[in-house]
């Protein structure tokens, strides 16, 4: 079973206005962590969100937020506003437990692309 | 400011032949790893390394070796290349301590061809 699922290939986005984009996860572990990358055309992967198991409360970084719901397994990324700079492929990963070399799991990623 | 340095950034081969590809970083990270991304699919892991002189398998680690001799490198290895390695490979690390958010921060990639 796929530990990350990433269910949208392609997305369309007006500038300026909200996106969400899907992320449902697998595991057992009592504790792990949740992350978002993104990926422009330009190849690098960029750090964007995190959210730990126990946290109470959704992560927010700027204009991402992370729609964390526990019991459904889901840590859908939102994005806010969007630019024209958000065009780009973003994963979503996870760290599960304590594993020994922290290792991340990754989705199949979602292209999101901004019209002006 | 350079974080995690990746060399080459292209290459092309021809099958079996074989090449290393140098990860580098200046962050006195303790963990550092490999990952392939394939058109369509996230990264898959490959090998990686919770200190120097440490290494272990990932997902996909057929085809493949590395080494950390050095705390600040991670080298992987392609001993005879075939075509299924043609990929995009990124290098990442991340320090040791218990209370980060364990992010993992990545190199630009490599883009290899094997013909």
């Amino acid at each position: 079973a796929q530990k990350i699922t990433q269910t949208q290939p392609g997305m369309f986005v007006q500038e300026k206005e909200a996106v969400t984009l899907d992320c449902t996860y697998d595991t057992s572990d009592q504790s792990y962590g949740l992350f978002w990358y993104k990926q422009p055309s330009s190849g690098e992967m960029i750090f964007l969100i995190y959210q730990g198991s126990y946290d109470e409360q959704n992560a927010t970084e700027g204009r991402y937020s992370l729609n964390f719901q526990k019991a459904r397994k889901s840590a859908n990324l939102v994005i806010s506003a969007s630019q024209l700079g958000d065009s780009a492929m973003y994963f979503c990963a996870m760290r599960e437990g304590n594993n020994a070399g922290n290792m991340l799991t990754f989705g199949g990623g979602t292209r999101l692309m901004v019209k002006p | 400011n350079a974080g995690v340095t990746q060399t080459p950034k292209f290459r092309v081969l021809k099958t079996g032949q074989s090449m290393t590809l140098l990860c580098a970083q200046d962050m006195n990270h303790e963990y550092m790893y490999w990952y392939r991304q394939d058109p369509g699919m996230g990264l898959r892991l490959i090998h990686y390394s919770v200190g120097e002189g440490t290494t272990a398998k990932g997902e996909v680690p057929d085809g493949y070796n590395v080494s950390r001799l050095k705390k600040q490198n991670f080298l992987l290895g392609l001993e005879s290349a075939a075509p299924s390695q043609t990929s995009v490979y990124f290098c990442a690390s991340r320090p040791l301590q218990r209370l980060a958010k364990n992010i993992q921060y990545f190199g630009a990639g490599t883009r290899l061809s094997v013909l």
